[in-house]
């Protein structure tokens, strides 16, 4: 079946750095965009940008430009998604979520378990 | 950028139908995705393109789309259906393209 298994939690200071891996299996990997999204505790869910994982091409929302980098491993059917200078409001849970687009639409299935990046000094 | 405006909350007694609105200008123009999420769990797929079911999603789900406002429907509503869900669209136009409803939290009473 089609899964997406991530990283564990994570603790880090203010200003530090924290990749995140999302390992596919089920499909093939680079037939499809990966996206994150992240979700603050209470809060609603954000989306942070995409990675095509056969070019490696990416788009990023604005808000994290500059910040946030995606990429891949196509050897081994893993995503990444790091992020750095991290403040104490990106303490968040990040999922990686698979997209399935048609011509005038996307949505997302599945999504990774999530992580938990907890940024705390 | 594009708004989905959800109400908060919505209250439903078991076996009854929960109705959870998603507002956005001209919304009907657009195709409309929902996900489910319980406490502590990633979100799942339940209706995505306004009306269509995921293989294993029950038929008590289901969705539509007109004007300004689509709609996600659970009929027989059980205790288990007690969760956040978000509506979410793809715009062209709108910066970032990906877009979240505010989330609407589903008690059963």
């Amino acid at each position: 079946q089609v899964q997406l298994v991530q990283s564990g939690a994570e603790v880090k200071k203010p200003g530090a750095s924290v990749k995140v891996s999302c390992k596919a299996s089920g499909y093939t990997f680079t037939g499809y965009y990966m996206h994150w999204v992240r979700q603050a505790p209470g809060q609603g869910l954000e989306w942070m940008g995409r990675i095509n994982p056969n070019s490696g091409g990416t788009n990023y929302a604005q808000k994290f430009q500059g910040r946030v980098t995606m990429t891949r491993d196509t050897s081994i059917s893993t995503a990444y998604m790091e992020l750095s200078r991290l403040r104490s409001d990106d303490t968040a849970v990040y999922y990686c979520a698979r997209e399935l687009p048609t011509v005038t639409t996307s949505w997302f299935d599945p999504w990774g378990q999530g992580t938990l990046v907890t940024v705390s000094s | 950028s594009y708004v989905l405006t959800q109400p908060p909350s919505v209250s439903v007694a078991p076996g009854q139908t929960a109705r959870i609105t998603c507002g956005g200008n001209n919304i009907g123009s657009k195709s409309v995705h929902w996900y489910q999420q319980k406490p502590g769990q990633a979100p799942v797929l339940v209706v995505y393109d306004d009306s269509d079911r995921p293989s294993g999603i029950p038929e008590r789900f289901s969705g539509s789309n007109s004007g300004n406002t689509a709609t996600l429907t659970i009929s027989r509503v059980e205790a288990g259906d007690e969760a956040d869900y978000y509506c979410q669209v793809w715009d062209s136009s709108s910066d970032p393209h990906y877009v979240f409803g505010t989330g609407t939290k589903v008690t059963v009473l």
